[in-house]
């Protein structure tokens, strides 16, 4: 059975970091893209990041380059999502998804259950 | 950037009854590169349609796609009490990925 597990929800102030993480269990983990989609309170899905931890070919979202990093640890099937300096507007659910294609990456099929992560003084 | 817009916003219907969700991109998603998604409140979204027209795994056949270019269409043929979420289409044809605002199916 395929699987995404996430990290436990996060408070976290202002200009703190943070790393969360999701691990795939269920298939081969380096075959498949490892996306993160960020949902604000309310609001709907956007696009950050995507990894193929196969090679580490990583994709950014222009809205999100140079204020995440993703990256992923192939021997313990785990794909992480940074930040150095957190902001109150990071306030979101940010879900991983397993994501399908080998050149780009495509749809995502199966999805963690999210990380909550909260910011505020 | 391609941008998705969805509508209506909201679609109230009563189970039993059709439902018609529309995607709308700014220029040709190419390859018919789009997905639709359900998600329920707290709950994670889950993939129904890809490639414009593809069931997912396990998705009900009351569930279909349509469309290529710029516009695309959901169809749920009759409502079921678990249907009664939010749908969110995506495309995947250029970089960045991008997702829809959501069209919410909510009881009548």
């Amino acid at each position: 059975e395929v699987q995404l597990v996430q990290s436990g929800a996060e408070v976290k102030k202002p200009g703190e970091s943070l790393k969360i993480s999701c691990k795939g269990s269920g298939y081969s983990f380096t075959s498949y893209w490892i996306g993160w989609v960020r949902q604000m309170p309310g609001q709907g899905l956007e696009w950050v990041a995507i990894i193929y931890p196969d090679d580490s070919d990583t994709r950014y979202s222009p809205s999100f380059q140079g204020q995440v990093t993703i990256s992923a640890d192939k021997s313990i099937s785990t794909a992480y999502l940074q930040w150095g300096s957190l902001k109150a507007s990071d306030t979101a659910m940010y879900y991983c998804a397993r994501g399908l294609g080998v050149t780009a990456p495509r749809h995502f099929d199966y999805w963690g259950q999210g990380t909550l992560v909260t910011v505020s003084s | 950037e391609i941008v998705l817009t969805q509508s209506p916003g909201t679609l109230s219907l009563s189970p039993g009854e059709r439902a018609t969700l529309s995607c709308r991109a700014s220029q040709s998603v190419s390859g018919s590169y789009l997905a639709w998604y359900q998600q329920k409140p707290g709950q994670a979204p889950r993939l129904l349609i890809y490639g414009a027209s593809s069931g997912a795994t396990g998705i009900p056949d009351r569930f279909s796609g349509s469309g290529s270019g710029t516009d695309f269409t959901l169809a749920i043929s009759r409502l079921e009490p678990e249907d009664f979420a939010v749908y969110f289409c995506q495309q995947y044809g250029s970089s960045p990925l991008t997702f829809g605002g959501g069209t919410k199916v909510e009881i009548k």
